[in-house]
């Protein structure tokens, strides 16, 4: 089964450390990855995509993501963590163009001032 | 304009009421979709619309029924909920075959 693992429930880091959240996937082919994030009470907004090309992809508010293929993983980073990070992080694969997104379970990164 | 507008925020309501979720996008997207949101969990695929047409529906209980009026709108019917129905209901919209979802900000729903 295709599937998708966010293996940290939650992540805490301390305001201007590096942080790294996780995410896995085991999709046959060469899938689309994403990630979305949550603040409280809100809807989910994109913040980048891989889908071909360099593996070190960039995207809103200073986070970025590393592709690896032979890991099939997609981690979601960011030099320096702000307070105002603090929500909750899907990471979603898109198997082929064909096929909707499968979703993580999410993880709850807290920043700590 | 890069939103998509839900409503209503909050919404309660008894089993054996009926009501409706609207969502609304003026960004061009021919594809719409509802999702189910519990607490602190992934969305849910509930329903896919593509250019009005309803594509995808995910064995959703008929209590749910989405309706899809025109290019830019989108409606979720409610009737005989079940407590456990009690979520947050997110709206979504792309290109067909898109591969960024833009999400409404949801309608939580709780069902006494």
């Amino acid at each position: 089964a295709q599937s998708v693992a966010q293996p940290e429930d939650q992540v805490n880091v301390a305001e201007g450390n590096p942080l790294t959240v996780k995410c896995t996937y085991s999709v046959s082919g060469n899938p689309y990855l994403f990630w979305y994030v949550q603040y409280p009470n809100r809807g989910l907004q994109f913040l980048l995509k891989y889908i071909t090309g360099d593996n070190l992809v960039k995207g809103s508010y200073g986070f970025e993501a590393e592709f690896n293929k032979s890991q099939t993983s997609f981690h979601l980073k960011k030099p320096s963590a702000l307070v105002s990070d603090s929500a909750l992080y899907f990471c979603a694969v898109r198997p082929d163009s064909n096929y909707q997104l499968i979703w993580g379970a999410g993880t709850k990164l807290i920043i700590k001032p | 304009d890069t939103e998509v507008t839900q409503t209503p925020k909050h919404l309660v309501m008894g089993m054996t009421n009926k009501k409706s979720l609207k969502c609304e996008q003026h960004m061009g997207h021919r594809a719409m979709y509802w999702y189910k949101q519990k607490a602190k969990k992934p969305p849910e695929l509930m329903f896919v619309y593509s250019y009005e047409k309803l594509s995808i529906n995910e064995s959703v209980p008929s209590r749910f029924s989405p309706e899809c009026p025109n290019s830019s709108l989108l409606n979720l019917h409610l009737h005989a909920l079940q407590p456990e129905d009690s979520a947050l209901y997110l709206c979504a919209s792309s290109q067909p075959g898109a591969n960024v979802l833009t999400f409404g900000a949801g309608s939580r729903l709780t069902v006494l």
